[in-house]
């Protein structure tokens, strides 16, 4: 498959439990950030988004929590399966009004059944 | 319904030439958005393109030109190629480019410069 990033951070888990992803954003003025996965050989997927006038949202599986104050956004997958091994990346945008996103280098996890 | 489809999958080129890139969008989105992804640089964002019209542009020389025709499709041009634009090119498209939106990428072209 494709190779979206050498060297990337990596987070190992095992099927069945939680996973947390990390990503410091750039512009305390951005104020909208979107997290993706992204497989091999495939193009990145929208998984969860979050406006920065909330702190936390939610979706299936999924959670995403912004600290504002420090610039940290991270991504909760509940009950990690083997299929969300992937590149997780984020991205940010809105900052001074433009809606040029930034993206995050990413995380790759991967899940041991 | 169809999902973002980009043409070729993959191109092999020589340093000095060009190449264009095709990208269609899901049905009835009117926004294309190109991006740049590299093991180096990671995902970049190239340019965005509404009705026909670049709204948003990255930090990229003007080798790097796009445009899009009145059926939302979109093809993206690199002139003077150089071996660092090899790289996966994604197309992503959306019903809009205000926040917030959903992007729906494609499989991206693998292009490689020798």
């Amino acid at each position: 498959g494709e190779s979206v990033g050498l060297h990337l951070p990596t987070l190992s888990v095992q099927e069945g439990d939680n996973s947390i992803i990390n990503c410091a954003y750039s512009n305390s003025a951005s104020d909208y950030f979107i997290w993706y996965k992204q497989e091999s050989g495939k193009g990145p997927q929208f998984i969860i988004d979050i406006r920065s006038n909330m702190d936390k949202r939610q979706g299936q599986r999924v959670t995403v929590l912004l600290n504002k104050t420090v610039k940290h956004l991270s991504l909760q997958i509940a009950a990690t399966q083997p299929g969300d091994s992937a590149v997780y990346f984020c991205a940010e945008k809105g900052a001074g009004g433009s809606y040029i996103p930034t993206f995050g280098r990413g995380t790759s996890l991967i899940v041991h059944p | 319904k169809a999902g973002v489809t980009q043409t070729p999958r993959y191109l092999i080129k020589t340093r000095g030439q060009q190449v264009t890139l095709s990208c269609s969008p899901i049905s009835g989105h009117r926004s294309v958005s190109w991006y740049q992804q590299t093991p180096g640089q990671g995902l970049q964002f190239l340019f965005e393109y509404f009705s026909e019209t670049q709204r948003n542009k990255g930090n990229f020389p003007g080798r790097f030109s796009g445009r899009q025709f009145s059926n939302s499709r979109s093809e993206m041009n690199v002139s003077t190629l150089e071996l660092g634009d090899s790289a996966l090119y994604l197309c992503a498209s959306s019903l809009a480019f205000e926040v917030p939106y959903e992007q729906y990428f494609g499989p991206g072209t693998r292009l490689t410069v020798t």
